[in-house]
């Protein structure tokens, strides 16, 4: 089975500054990532994901990710933040290739909330 | 396309009582998927569909029940609701396996209270 740790439950940053938002998993088979962005009373909406190639993935709204097998890490980054990225952020992992079925069992994190302070 | 649509958006039912919450998906999605979102807890996967017909149980299957009869419907029910599935709901889509976008669709959620 997969797990997801995001090691922060809250990060303040100020407006304009670089953020970044940490993400571990941990898995005995390959595994496809993702990053959600879930806005005050909304649903969940997908910022990006790594099935493969590159490492460096890049999202919408100016995120991009980066994929480190070795340090099991897929960690959330963006230069300059913005009042409205003030949102929750959830890391997910599911079973990559070989897997009989997509991604029927995504596992997520437990959520980080970035507070963009003005 | 509307996309993923829930209904209630909101709901109250005593200790007891039960209901079902709607999911439907226009996209043709085969897979469907039911979370629940606590605090601190993130999004847990209760039940999920890999077409119609075929359900099987996610990782806190216990207290709802699901079917799957059409590739656009996905309810979930709870049998006798308790304080403990005070929660928000969430249905999900996606594609079947094979399908390179290996995304899933969210719907806007049903906050369920239960007291």
């Amino acid at each position: 089975a997969q797990s997801v740790t995001q090691l922060d439950s809250q990060v303040p940053v100020f407006e304009e500054a670089p953020v970044e938002l940490r993400c571990n998993y941990s898995s005995s088979v390959s595994v496809y990532l993702f990053w959600y962005v879930q806005y005050p009373n909304q649903g969940l909406q997908l910022l990006l994901k790594y099935l493969s190639g590159s490492t460096l993935v890049k999202g919408i709204n100016g995120f991009e990710a980066e994929f480190n097998k070795s340090q099991t890490s897929f960690h959330l980054r963006k230069p300059s933040v913005h009042i409205s990225d003030t949102a929750e952020y959830f890391c997910a992992v599911t079973r990559g290739p070989g897997a009989n079925f997509g991604n029927e069992k995504l596992t997520f994190g437990t959520g980080t909330r970035l507070t963009i302070i003005p | 396309n509307a996309g993923v649509t829930q209904t209630p958006k909101f709901q109250v039912l005593k200790t007891g009582q039960s209901m079902t919450l709607q999911c439907a998906q226009d996209m043709n999605h085969e897979y469907m998927s039911w979370y629940r979102q606590d605090p601190g807890m993130g999004l847990r996967l209760i039940h999920y569909s890999v077409g119609a017909g075929i359900t099987d149980q996610g990782e806190v299957p216990n207290g709802y029940n699901v079917s799957r009869s059409t590739t656009e419907d996905f309810p979930l029910r709870l049998l006798s609701a308790a304080p403990s599935q005070t929660s928000v709901y969430f249905c999900a889509s996606s594609y079947s396996a094979g399908n390179p976008s290996y995304e899933q669709y969210f719907g806007p959620g049903t906050r369920l209270t239960v007291t």
